[in-house]
């Protein structure tokens, strides 16, 4: 079965400050591979995905990530980040159809 | 822009009562799915539904647990007789397949807290 690493569970930025959170996976045939966003008592929202192509993914609010396949890596970023990007946020992994989930990682960011 | 939408939001229930947990998916969206998530721990995947019945579930889903389209926007899941260990979020995903470059839909997410 896939299995879905984040190795940050919490992350504490001040604004302007860059991010990165990892995200690793187990299984390597094809994949199709998410982050998404959970805002406090909100859904989860899908932020960027990968299907095929540039491994270089550029999502919504100024996220992108990168798909490294010789690491099964889909390392989350974001150059400069705002108080209001603080949320909860999801790696998953589609494998043969089935979405699997990462831990997560809280972000906090201080104004 | 079409949503997944849950109710309640929020169940509190006593242990060994059963209770319903409600979603609605996207009108054009053929698979259906249930998550949950205990606190503090990964988002499990439990179930899917396709044209009426199961395609796959987890080793989670025991016989406590039934998935029900009763009509043509429902899509609900039981739990016969909850445990304190079934205290958890739970969220309803939509999909206009399985298979192929598509992506889940979810909704906001119904929190059981079972007591």
């Amino acid at each position: 079965a896939q299995s879905v690493s984040q190795h940050n569970h919490h992350v504490i930025l001040s604004e302007a400050a860059s991010l990165e959170l990892g995200c690793n996976y187990s299984y390597g045939g094809t994949v199709n591979l998410f982050w998404y966003v959970q805002y406090p008592g909100q859904h989860l929202q899908l932020l960027l995905k990968y299907f095929s192509g540039d491994p270089l993914v550029k999502g919504i609010k100024g996220f992108e990530a990168e798909f490294i396949k010789s690491k099964f890596s889909f390392n989350l970023r974001k150059p400069s980040v705002q108080w209001s990007d603080t949320a909860e946020y999801f790696c998953a992994v589609k494998t043969l159809g089935r979405l699997y989930f990462g831990r997560g990682t809280q972000l906090t960011v201080w104004p | 822009e079409p949503e997944v939408t849950q109710t309640p939001s929020h169940q509190v229930t006593q242990m060994g009562q059963e209770v319903i947990l409600r979603c609605v998916p996207i009108s054009n969206h053929l698979y259906f799915y249930w998550y949950r998530q205990i606190l503090g721990q990964k988002v499990e995947f439990l179930v899917s539904f396709y044209n009426n019945e199961i395609s796959e579930k987890s080793e989670i889903f025991d016989d406590q647990f039934s998935v029900e389209r009763p009509d043509g926007s429902n899509f609900t899941l039981k739990i016969r007789s909850t445990k304190l260990e079934d205290s958890a979020m739970y969220f309803c995903a939509s999909s206009e397949r399985v298979s192929g470059n598509t992506e889940a839909f979810f909704g906001q997410g119904t929190r059981l807290t079972v007591v």
